[in-house]
């Protein structure tokens, strides 16, 4: 089971800035928080990674408190191009030695509207 | 830098029989991922390489999928005999270093009719 909770829709006028919020109550010491974003008819692609504050990057921004239950992607000003899915993960040891899962829930589909 | 390529990107057949899908990771990477994505789903894990070996298979349904990475390189994942639930989007990542940063193909739609 994904240990990640997510809205499954969002809406967005174009030039906005759209906020997508992740909960994880349960997240390890060690784990990260990452981010992909997934168009149709394409595989997921990463777009940021974080593990506690603050990290931006030329995509996205993603705001961790300190207690790390909880994650928001920002995207500045939005376009037509950003409607896709995002997903929320949270990494998790796998049962091999060596193994580390990305679990994908179903996202947020989010729709930016002209 | 080449991404990471698959083929075919679709493919229809009918159940009992059998299918393979090809991999070819980015150049260097070590680690290797076969994910199953079905409609309106996330992808899930069915197995991960770590150069030529199995690291995690334990979602893999292994009385009818099973998978390869010779030499540490490409891998191909073989369905047999494929079932009407086969139906899915199947997706090779590779990565380097980090787990949390893997790169997608663009993955191979299988229909099984």
């Amino acid at each position: 089971l994904a240990k990640t909770t997510q809205p499954i829709s969002m809406d967005s006028y174009e030039g906005q800035e759209v906020n997508i919020t992740c909960s994880h109550n349960n997240i390890a010491t060690n784990d990260y928080i990452t981010w992909y974003q997934q168009f149709p008819s394409q595989g997921p692609r990463f777009i940021i990674q974080g593990y506690k504050t603050k990290v931006t990057n030329e995509v996205a921004s993603l705001f961790i408190p300190a207690d790390r239950k909880s994650s928001t992607l920002s995207l500045p000003r939005v376009s037509l191009s950003d409607t896709a899915v995002y997903y929320c993960l949270v990494g998790e040891r796998g049962s091999g030695a060596g193994s580390y899962q990305l679990t994908f829930g179903k996202g947020t589909k989010l729709s930016v509207i002209p | 830098e080449a991404g990471v390529a698959q083929s075919p990107r679709y493919k229809i057949i009918e159940k009992r029989q059998s299918v393979a899908f090809w991999c070819n990771p980015i150049s260097g990477h070590a680690t290797l991922y076969w994910y199953q994505q079905i409609l309106g789903q996330g992808p899930k894990l069915l197995i991960q390489f770590q150069n030529n070996g199995v690291v995690d298979d334990s979602q893999l349904p292994k009385d009818r999928f099973s998978a390869e990475r010779l030499k540490g390189v490409d891998s191909t994942l073989k369905i047999q005999p494929a079932k009407l639930e086969d139906s899915a989007v199947y997706l090779c990542a590779s990565s380097s270093g980090l787990p949390e940063e893997q790169y997608f193909g663009p993955g191979t739609r299988l229909t099984v009719t």
